[in-house]
């Protein structure tokens, strides 16, 4: 079946410092979601992406839809504390009710 | 504030019990899931719900049986559980329901089960 691998699974940065996950599927994506996870909270929705090669800004979050539908990323520039948390990327599988998500990218950050 | 409400926030059970989740959506969504989610894992996907009728089931054990009254309320009925079955389960509401896009899911907070 499909699978969705993160990478790092897990960093440890100190304010201010710029932090990326990447995520990787094992099949091509329609579009791929992404979403946070606070410690002891739930996952909430970022963003979605749909075109090959799309990006799209929140802020100070960058995310990236690989050209070949198989790849993305989030890039946040200058990490806050209230980033911590653990980002999700998620991908259709199957039939669109079926999402997958991937491993997971659990952010420390640091004063 | 989250928009779908699960409850309980917490329960805990024995492997002999029969207990249920509750999970309410007010948003019009024609889509709900069940999730279960172990410690530093990801979401994984147990059931969804069309237009109130079940649509995928992930293989789940029979000790956990869906429900959806009507399009505003999903239930898991929980019995015979065993320990290992002690999760966080997270109900979602979805808008969209095509062939190609989920659409974003909207995810309560959660309820926290173990089964002693």
């Amino acid at each position: 079946g499909q699978q969705v691998m993160q990478i790092p699974q897990y960093q440890h940065v100190q304010e201010g410092e710029d932090f990326t996950t990447y995520c990787n599927s094992s099949t091509t994506l329609s579009n791929i979601q992404w979403y946070k996870q606070r410690p002891g909270g739930h996952p909430v929705f970022l963003i979605q992406l749909v075109k090959s090669g799309e990006v799209k800004k929140q802020k100070r979050l960058t995310f990236q839809f690989g050209e070949a539908k198989k790849n993305s990323s989030l890039h946040i520039t200058a990490t806050q504390t209230t980033d911590v948390g653990t980002y999700f990327c998620a991908g259709p599988s199957g039939t669109a009710s079926k999402l997958t998500f991937g491993t997971g990218t659990r952010l420390q950050v640091t004063l | 504030d989250t928009e779908v409400t699960q409850t309980p926030k917490h329960l805990v059970m024995g492997m002999t019990n029969k207990k249920s989740l509750k999970c309410e959506q007010h948003m019009g969504h024609r889509a709900m899931y069940w999730y279960k989610q172990k410690a530093k894992k990801p979401p994984e996907l147990m059931f969804v719900y069309s237009y109130e009728k079940l649509s995928i089931n992930e293989s789940v054990p029979s000790r956990f049986s869906p429900e959806c009254p009507n399009s505003s309320l999903l239930n898991l009925h929980l019995h015979a559980l065993q320990p290992e079955d002690s999760a966080l389960y997270l109900c979602a509401s979805s808008r969209a329901r095509d062939f190609v896009n989920t659409g974003e899911l909207f995810f309560g907070e959660g309820s926290r089960l173990t089964v002693l």
